[in-house]
């Protein structure tokens, strides 16, 4: 399977600050990036969708002036989180699809804490 | 449209028990099929998968098989260690846009304890 990275691990920050989560694809070129959040106890809720060089796609709901999504290379993606709230306190996971492919390889997550 | 249902957890066992965990999904078409498995504070790990009808996907003592008569993918282990500990996600894979997309269940937590 494929190596996914994330960073930080977690972060706290205060609100209305902003925070930018990273994601790498480290052994292979991912042409697409999923970015998920997870609440406590509960399932994964796709956010938003990241292909490389182009917008990234969002799920209904999702704002995507709040959740700014930059596919920069083609192992590169990153979601920013904007004038952080704490509703927006949780757990933010990444993954990466193979070109062509369909299985998707998922980043240890990065854990949000806003005070 | 596309779905997936687990079965409720907490799922608790003995050490060595026989494990089954039940998901059935609707889709269109003729999606793929995995199980997911996430550890205490960890991300998804991909566990097992299998991509058409009668196919079963296996790994660490794991296995489901895709059944399209009654749209299940249950997850079996035949004997469970307390390392299996964790939150098992069944999702189905749909295309949508020209690239997959997962659908996932509400996740089943397992605790298995000595």
């Amino acid at each position: 399977g494929a190596v996914v990275s994330q960073h930080p691990s977690w972060v706290i920050c205060k609100s209305g600050t902003s925070v930018k989560i990273e994601c790498r694809s480290l052994d292979f070129q991912a042409t697409t990036m999923f970015w998920y959040r997870q609440f406590p106890k509960q399932s994964l809720m796709l956010m938003a969708t990241s292909n490389e060089g182009s917008k990234a796609t969002y799920e209904q709901g999702v704002e995507k002036d709040k959740f700014l999504i930059n596919h920069a290379s083609l192992t590169l993606s990153t979601l920013t989180v904007t004038s952080a709230h704490p509703e927006d306190s949780s757990f933010y996971i990444c993954s990466v699809l193979t070109r062509g492919g369909e299985t998707q390889y998922f980043g240890p997550g990065t854990r949000l804490l806003v005070l | 449209g596309n779905s997936v249902t687990q079965m409720e957890g907490p799922v608790t066992l003995s050490e060595e028990a026989f494990l089954t965990i039940n998901c059935t999904y609707t889709a269109t078409g003729y999606p793929s099929l995995f199980w997911y498995v996430q550890y205490p504070g960890e991300g998804l790990q991909l566990l097992l998968k299998a991509t058409k009808a009668d196919d079963k996907g296996s790994n660490k003592g794991f296995e489901a098989t895709y059944r399209k008569e009654t749209t299940s993918f249950h997850l079996e282990k035949g004997s469970v260690q307390v390392s299996d500990s964790a939150v098992y996600f069944c999702a189905l894979s749909v295309t949508n846009g020209g690239y997959n997309k997962l659908i996932f269940g509400a996740g089943t937590r397992l605790a298995v304890h000595p």
